[in-house]
């Protein structure tokens, strides 16, 4: 079964607004999580690594303010994509791994429109 | 983002046929490489994982890793055309942050 859980599959918004996307853990506690984010026939871009309990570590070129990550438990990290611009439109995809190191479980991905 | 560079392809063999994707990395201190497919529009699944300098072999895949080259390979034996996908090249630092390469798209002709 899936050991991550995202939601929503798939959303459609108006630009400038907001769009909040969950990550659940559902076989294990992470106290890390990360945020994918994959433009078309490109590859997955870490954005950032979610910590829980503390603030989120981007990577270079993430705007933190306009992508907002909440890891306010062990099994939930949300990613917020604030003021939603059609350059936003993209797959998100959250992943988890049980220890260091070993192999990355994945969400199905949220594949946001911005229009 | 650490550099992981792969063959985009598209890379085209017949059915039956050996594929083979390559990939290299930047970063001397990564300790964990994996091997996933994608399928359009869907996540990433595990194919292959390897730690060691060496081959590892799990069915029709072998991986192969050459740390002192920074270079990790992927064998596809009997190709089959459900083997057609993208194939992503994953390197894992001591931070457990996974960094990808750009993929290769693979098609298997039947």
């Amino acid at each position: 079964g899936a050991v991550v859980s995202q939601h929503p599959s798939w959303v459609i918004c108006k630009s400038g607004t907001s769009v909040k996307i969950e990550c659940r853990s559902l076989d294990f506690q992470a106290t890390t999580m990360f945020w994918y984010r994959q433009f078309p026939k490109q590859s997955l871009m870490l954005m950032a690594t979610s910590n829980e309990g503390s603030k989120a570590t981007y990577e270079q070129g993430v705007e933190k303010d306009k992508f907002l990550i909440n890891h306010a438990s062990l099994t939930l990290s949300t990613l917020t994509v604030t003021s939603a611009h059609p350059e936003d439109s993209s797959f998100y995809i959250c992943s988890v791994s049980r220890v260091s190191n070993t192999e990355a479980f994945f969400g199905q991905g949220t594949r946001l429109t911005v229009v | 983002q650490k550099e992981v560079e792969q063959n985009s392809g598209p890379l085209s063999v017949p059915e039956g046929a050996i594929a083979s994707l390559n990939c290299t990395y930047s970063d001397r201190v990564s300790q964990s490489f994996f091997w996933y497919r994608q399928y359009s529009g869907k996540s990433p699944e595990l194919i292959m994982s390897i730690y060691s300098n060496g081959d590892k072999e799990d069915g029709r895949f072998t991986a192969q890793l050459n740390k002192a080259s920074q270079y990790v390979s992927l064998l596809i034996r009997d190709s089959q055309p459900s083997d057609s996908a993208t194939y992503l090249c994953a390197v894992v630092n001591t931070g457990n942050q996974f960094y990808f390469g750009t993929g290769t798209s693979l098609t298997v002709i039947p």
